[in-house]
């Protein structure tokens, strides 16, 4: 089992609608996730970060926590074309420093 | 914000020959980076901790031997891809824990022909 999964998509929504991607870890004791956008030949850039159980919003952005069931996810509203990309779902494993991204979620929004 | 500075953005190079790419923490100092590459349509895949003036650990499947990595210094990590071959083509991205989260340098796109 990889220690982060994501489903790879490609997750198509319309212009104006939520987009859902959703995350799953395998160790217990991780204790920060952050979500990740990704444009094609770019570095990746932090959207969100969170640490503690249930909902962090930051504008059109919710990150959702669920440690007891091992899950992240990200919500995006009023999704724009712009918001098109790659998301990475990363998280750090065990007490070190390190943390795994997931394989990513592509995302099309269709005007 | 924390800003992590890399160079080459992009290099090409002749196989059999090493290749240095850089990542600077230009305000703030990084005890620990991180090393990771992602080919096409892949995911970032974590190569090596990069640790201030000791050796760096690296991930399973990882030579050490053929990637070197040096961090002198607080702000600065290099990656030494040496006898570089067509398979080591890759984008090449560092990453560093500044206060609010990771932040990545702007990677690096090596081509090895």
């Amino acid at each position: 089992q990889k220690e982060v999964e994501q489903n790879s998509g490609p997750l198509s929504v319309p212009e104006g609608a939520i987009a859902s991607l959703n995350c799953t870890y395998s160790d217990r004791v991780s204790q920060s996730f952050f979500w990740y956008r990704q444009y094609s030949g770019k570095s990746p850039e932090l959207i969100m970060s969170i640490y503690s159980n249930g909902d962090k919003e930051d504008g059109r952005f919710t990150a959702q926590l669920n440690k007891a069931s091992q899950y992240v996810s990200l919500l995006i509203r009023d999704s724009q074309p712009s918001d098109s990309a790659t998301y990475l779902c990363a998280v750090n494993i065990g007490t070190g420093n390190q943390f795994y991204f997931g394989t990513g979620t592509s995302l099309t929004v269709i005007p | 914000g924390a800003v992590v500075s890399q160079h080459p953005s992009r290099v090409i190079c002749k196989s059999g020959t090493s290749v240095k790419i850089e990542c600077r923490s230009l305000d703030f100092q990084a005890t620990t980076m991180f090393w990771y590459r992602q080919f096409p349509k892949q995911s970032l895949m974590l190569m090596a901790t990069s640790n201030e003036g000791s050796k760096a650990t690296y991930e399973q499947g990882v030579e050490k031997d053929k990637f070197l990595i040096n961090h002198a210094s607080l702000t600065l990590s290099t990656l030494t891809v040496t006898s570089a071959h067509p398979e080591d083509s890759s984008f090449y991205i560092c990453s560093a824990r500044a206060s609010y989260g990771y932040t990545f340098g702007s990677g690096t796109r090596l081509t090895v022909v």
